[in-house]
């Protein structure tokens, strides 16, 4: 079936370093894609979104790029801060299975 | 405008009884999905409801069902249970079908002894 999913379940980031969160999707039918962010207790929290046709789309410290070639997401966040730590998701429309997600620790 | 809301927070259940897990969407939401949160397996969509009518289902046996009320309030129901279905159940709601952004609740954190 069709999926999205993480690249990595962890990453490791310096406070005050940029931090790149990458996720690929199978269905090149695609025309919307979301990022959220979870911090434990909580549910997910909209970030930002992108339709497939943008290639980037930027937000407050967030930036998120789409390449529909390789079908591949990648969510960069600038300058990352200890309250970026959470588990990030890609979701491909807002139905489908998310993953396991993306662990970001940002070390002080 | 007040976010989503789920209740009970947390549950306790034994393996064979049945749950319903509630959810208030935002006001004016007329679309409310559910998702089951596990460690091994992400989140997995189980069902979509808009306008009282289920509208989207995930992979899920049948066990899971749920319903939506006139005031587009949600309620999902698991019977049977078994000690796999501990999770967070996660609600989550948007003014409509289609690509338009979700809003999540903190779910229900539903542990099968």
């Amino acid at each position: 079936g069709e999926s999205v999913g993480l690249h990595l379940p962890t990453l490791s980031v310096q406070e005050g370093d940029n931090s790149i969160i990458n996720c690929a999707y199978s269905n090149s039918a695609s025309d919307y894609f979301i990022w959220y962010k979870q911090e434990s207790g909580k549910g997910p929290q909209f970030i930002i979104d992108i339709r497939s046709n943008m290639d980037k789309r930027q937000g407050q410290r967030v930036t998120v790029l789409l390449n529909k070639t390789v079908k591949h997401l990648s969510l960069q966040i600038a300058a990352t801060q200890p309250g970026d730590s959470a588990v990030y998701f890609c979701a491909e429309n807002k139905r489908l299975s998310f993953g396991a997600g993306t662990t970001v620790t940002v070390r002080a | 405008k007040a976010g989503v809301t789920q209740t009970p927070r947390y549950l306790i259940k034994t393996r064979g009884q049945q749950v319903t897990l509630s959810c208030s969407p935002i006001s004016g939401h007329r679309s409310v999905s559910w998702y089951q949160q596990t460690p091994g397996q992400g989140l997995q969509f189980l069902f979509e409801y808009f306008s009282e009518t289920q509208r989207n289902k995930g992979n899920f046996p049948g066990r899971f069902s749920g319903r939506q009320f006139s005031n587009s309030r949600s309620e999902m129901n698991v019977s049977t249970l078994e000690l796999g279905d501990s999770a967070l159940y996660l609600c989550a709601s948007s003014s409509g079908l289609g690509t338009d952004t979700q809003y999540f609740g903190p779910g229900t954190r539903l542990t099968v002894l």
